[in-house]
């Protein structure tokens, strides 16, 4: 099966700052990957999917870029209501889809 | 506007048995995959199992073959997810989630969760 690691598992920022999530997948994903956004007791929210594809709806300050197994959400002007959990999902096949740990944002 | 409502969580106790529903409403039903996602307390996501449009393909991961099976009504409009053999470690919210539009198998929708609760 395929894993998939996020880096940082926390992280702690300002309103205003860049912030960058990293997702690495074990192996070669091409670019089936997605990023969600999940607040504390709701349903997670897709933002990004093939790696780059803006959800629509979606503030263009998320951006995701990587292909293979390296993978990167950035969010460019952290905002009050980013602060959040923030998961990967690999989806190379629909046999075996894999989640990443998650990194959680946090108000510094 | 696309929704999806879950029901059927609840108390039960380890070894026993469990049905979820879930109904689709604001979209075509019949035309998507639909999966179900878990969430443990105070943990990340776990994808659990998928079912094709006629439901014919189904997986699973590997935690819950030979004791979850998923299924649909398309008629109903309705996903299903039967719990046997329940163990602790079931313990999760449950989502009902729909497949993304584009090519892939991402997940645009998503309910919001029925709590499972596995204990004596």
């Amino acid at each position: 099966d395929i894993q998939m690691t996020q880096s940082p598992s926390t992280l702690s920022a300002s309103v205003g700052d860049r912030v960058t999530i990293t997702c690495r997948a074990s192996q070669s994903i091409s670019t089936w990957l997605a990023w969600y956004q999940q607040k504390p007791g709701k349903a997670p929210k897709l933002l990004i999917y093939k790696a780059s594809s803006l959800e629509s709806g979606v503030p263009s300050r998320f951006s995701g870029s990587g292909s293979g197994t390296e993978f990167t959400l950035t969010i460019s002007s952290l905002q009050p209501g980013d602060f959040a959990t923030y998961y990967c999902q690999q989806y190379n096949s629909h046999s075996h889809l894999t989640f990443g740990g998650g990194t959680k944002v946090e108000i510094k | 506007e696309v929704q999806l409502v879950e029901s059927g969580g609840g108390l039960v106790q380890p070894g026993g048995s469990l049905r979820l529903s879930c109904v689709a409403s604001g979209f075509t039903f019949s035309n998507y995959w639909m999966n179900w996602v878990r969430q443990a307390p105070g943990k990340g996501l776990e994808w659990v199992a998928n079912i094709n449009q006629d439901g014919r393909e189904k997986y699973y991961v590997d935690s819950v073959k030979g004791r979850f099976t998923i299924s649909r009504d398309n008629a109903m409009n309705s996903l299903y997810l039967q719990m046997n053999s329940l163990r602790s470690e079931d313990t999760a919210v449950y989502y009902c989630v729909r497949d993304g539009v584009a090519p892939g198998v991402y997940f645009d929708s998503w309910g919001q969760g029925t709590l499972v609760t596995v204990s004596s």
